[in-house]
């Protein structure tokens, strides 16, 4: 059973156009979701979260949205570098003494000249 | 700070083979994660410790999998005997104490080590 989902594999935006980045959970228990980047041959690397309580946080390029009822969430990048090629994880927490992360399949961003 | 240090980075083995990793965490860090991330797929986590005490361990395949922290620092993680669906990149993850975390509430991972069984 996939509770976090990201539905596009694949995603080519252009250097200074807007990327965004899709993530679908299911179950409604989580509270708390972040997006990780991922280079090849690293680990991934904490981006950007979200609370539940929140429906918006904004860091410098990175925003993500969470639309609670539609259980969606979504990460734009603006304006998009080449350097934010790389692939892209959503993750869904419980707070507190349950904390753990479910993964979404990612999306490999690729940002083009 | 430096980060999560896991090794090694890369081992091949053949199936019905063994194999061991290690993992130690950023200092202080009381909760350590073990996660599977086959090819195409997100990480999958297969255990979690508090200090040196197992929290979470329902996906780990106890049949040939095992893991420890002793001293509730450093980890190991091993593999006795190896299938060929084991193939993956193992990533280890440690997370600061409530008291220590700031306003973020992620885990830190480190690069990973990527097992190929033939």
């Amino acid at each position: 059973d996939q509770q976090v989902k990201q539905n596009s594999p694949s995603l080519s935006v252009q250097e200074g156009r807007i990327s965004i980045l899709n993530c679908d959970y299911t179950n409604s228990m989580f509270d708390y979701f972040l997006w990780y980047k991922k280079y090849p041959a690293e680990g991934p690397t904490f981006l950007i979260s979200i609370s539940s309580i929140k429906d918006k946080n904004e860091d410098g390029r990175f925003t993500v949205f969470l639309n609670k009822s539609a259980k969606h969430l979504s990460l734009h990048i603006v304006p998009s570098q080449p350097g934010d090629s790389a692939v892209y994880f959503c993750a869904a927490d419980f707070t507190g003494t349950a904390s753990k992360l479910t993964f979404g399949t990612g999306t490999r961003l690729q940002v083009t000249l | 700070e430096a980060g999560v240090a896991q090794s090694p980075r890369y081992k091949i083995i053949e199936k019905r083979q063994s194999v061991a990793f290690w993992c130690n965490p950023i200092s202080g860090h009381a909760t350590l994660y073990w996660y599977q991330q086959i090819l195409g797929q997100g990480p999958k986590l297969l255990i979690q410790f508090q200090n040196n005490g197992v929290v979470d361990d329902s996906q780990l395949p106890k049949d040939r999998f095992s893991a420890e922290r002793l001293k509730g620092v450093d980890s190991t993680l091993k593999i006795q005997p190896a299938k060929l669906e084991d193939s993956a990149v193992y990533l280890c993850a440690s997370r600061p104490s409530p008291s220590q975390r700031g306003t973020h509430n992620e885990q830190f991972f480190g690069p990973g080590t990527r097992l190929t069984v033939l």
